[in-house]
């Protein structure tokens, strides 16, 4: 089965806070992808990455940034945490075409900002 | 702007009922459709992909297509309580990167005992 992990379930973050999230996924995957999802706005898409080192820009990068230093691994990037990123985020994992886009998520982190 | 397009619900269905959940995209250049479960307070998984237009069974599933009114809809036969969760669709389109899925808001389901 694939496996895409999320380091954190739940975080609670002050304002001003770095903070971490952490993703790993075990199927050799080429794509991974970090949403956020929030009641009402459905799933709006962060960052993805095609490739080691490679990013992109999603519909709401705006006060993240990403890292993707090995092919499992894809970090998401608060560097200064605001209220308005309290939010449910989740990380998502896929092959490159041909392979049929779908995606695999993981359990998902929802972070609390105070 | 690409758009997928799902009506929130909720949509109440008894047990045992057809629940008929629908979708429609904007971009005509969509290949693949997806239809993925969230139960509340957990993650997407996939239930259903479509990439041809008619019907695909799976189960008490049926996705159907149709490219040419650009719309996509989930049937759940015999509804069960624990089919009550919020559906999204999803619609693939291409970047440089190859993948790119955009989801609808969802359409959150409740089936009654």
């Amino acid at each position: 089965d694939v496996k895409v992990t999320q380091s954190s379930r739940y975080l609670v973050k002050r304002t001003g806070e770095k903070v971490f999230l952490e993703c790993v996924q075990d199927m050799d995957h080429e794509n991974m992808f970090w949403y956020r999802q929030d009641p009402g706005l459905g799933l709006r898409l962060i960052y993805f990455s095609y490739d080691v080192k490679m990013k992109e820009k999603g519909d709401i990068p705006e006060g993240y940034s990403v890292s993707r230093e090995k092919k499992e691994r894809f970090s998401l990037i608060l560097e200064s945490a605001s209220t308005n990123q309290t939010s449910m985020y989740l990380c998502a994992s896929s092959f490159s075409p041909p392979g049929t886009g779908e995606l695999f998520f993981g359990e998902g982190s929802r972070l609390t900002v105070l | 702007q690409k758009e997928v397009e799902q009506n929130s619900g909720p949509l109440s269905v008894p047990e045992g009922a057809i629940a008929s959940l629908n979708c429609t995209y904007s971009d005509r250049g969509s290949q693949s459709f997806f239809w993925y479960r969230q139960y509340s307070g957990k993650s997407p998984e996939l239930i259903m992909s479509i990439y041809s237009n008619g019907d695909k069974e799976d189960g008490r599933f049926t996705a159907q297509l149709n490219k040419a009114s650009q719309y996509v809809s989930l049937l759940i036969r015999d509804s069960q309580p624990s089919d009550s969760a919020t559906y999204l669709c999803a619609a693939r389109g291409y970047n440089n990167a190859g993948n790119m899925l955009t989801f609808g808001g969802g359409t959150r389901l409740m089936v009654k005992p």
